[in-house]
């Protein structure tokens, strides 16, 4: 049984900069989200997918990041024209979910570590 | 939204000591974790516990969700037990989601 995959593990780039990161689930899980985390803090919510659907959207996700799932598998978050604050890991949860099902937790990924020169 | 508060925010310790840490929350929840994250970043599931107590080898959890708070216990603490442990919670929003909304965390420092 893999895990959550999230690459890079790490990135370095310049301000103004566009980044892209995946996010490979455990295969069975149809939820997918996404939370970032700054030094100090807990990780907070982002955006979630079921299947491919984009169905919740946090204030904290400006216009400058944009989430997609396609085919309901992997998922990727682009960040455009990066600003210092976006230094973060961003890090990515999965779990399974059936209407009626049991509750089960949400597994994360390694993160992708963000540094903004 | 959901309020997590965490207590108490830092602990140090001696090795084979044993600690609880608590975990308190605002409104009634559909999931509950408990996480350790380890010095390079990874959160490592340590329980899923909505309700009910678990153990496992020398971490047990106990969550009374009528009474809003959860319990980690650390018993003969180890080294390797240093890091930041986050209580995690949840419940269903209009969008179906199970966002987890996570405590400032607590930092343990367990010295040899």
């Amino acid at each position: 049984d893999t895990g959550v995959s999230q690459d890079p593990r790490h990135k370095i780039t310049k301000r103004g900069q566009n980044v892209t990161f995946r996010c490979d689930p455990i295969s069975e899980h149809n939820r997918l989200y996404w939370y970032r985390q700054t030094l100090g803090q807990g990780p907070e919510f982002l955006t979630y997918f079921q299947n491919e659907a984009q169905l919740e959207k946090s204030r904290l996700l400006s216009d400058r990041f944009s989430a997609e799932r396609p085919k309901g598998s992997f998922s990727t978050l682009e960040i455009q024209r990066t600003e210092q604050g976006d230094s973060a890991m961003y890090l990515c949860a999965t779990h399974s979910w059936a209407t009626g099902g049991k509750g089960q937790p949400q597994h994360f990924g390694d993160g992708t570590r963000l540094s903004i020169l | 939204g959901i309020q997590v508060e965490q207590s108490p925010p830092d602990l140090i310790l001696q090795e084979g000591a044993n600690s609880t840490l608590r975990c308190n929350f605002s409104d009634s929840v559909n999931n509950l974790q408990w996480f350790h994250q380890n010095p390079w970043g990874q959160l490592i599931n340590l329980f899923y516990i909505p309700s009910g107590t678990k153990q496992n080898g020398r971490l047990s959890a106990t969550t009374v969700a009528t009474e809003r708070y959860s319990l980690l216990y650390i018993s003969s603490s180890q080294t390797t037990d240093s890091g930041v442990y986050f209580c995690a919670v949840a419940s269903l929003t209009q969008g179906g989601s199970e966002k987890l909304v996570f405590g400032k965390g607590m930092k343990l420092t367990v010295n040899p």
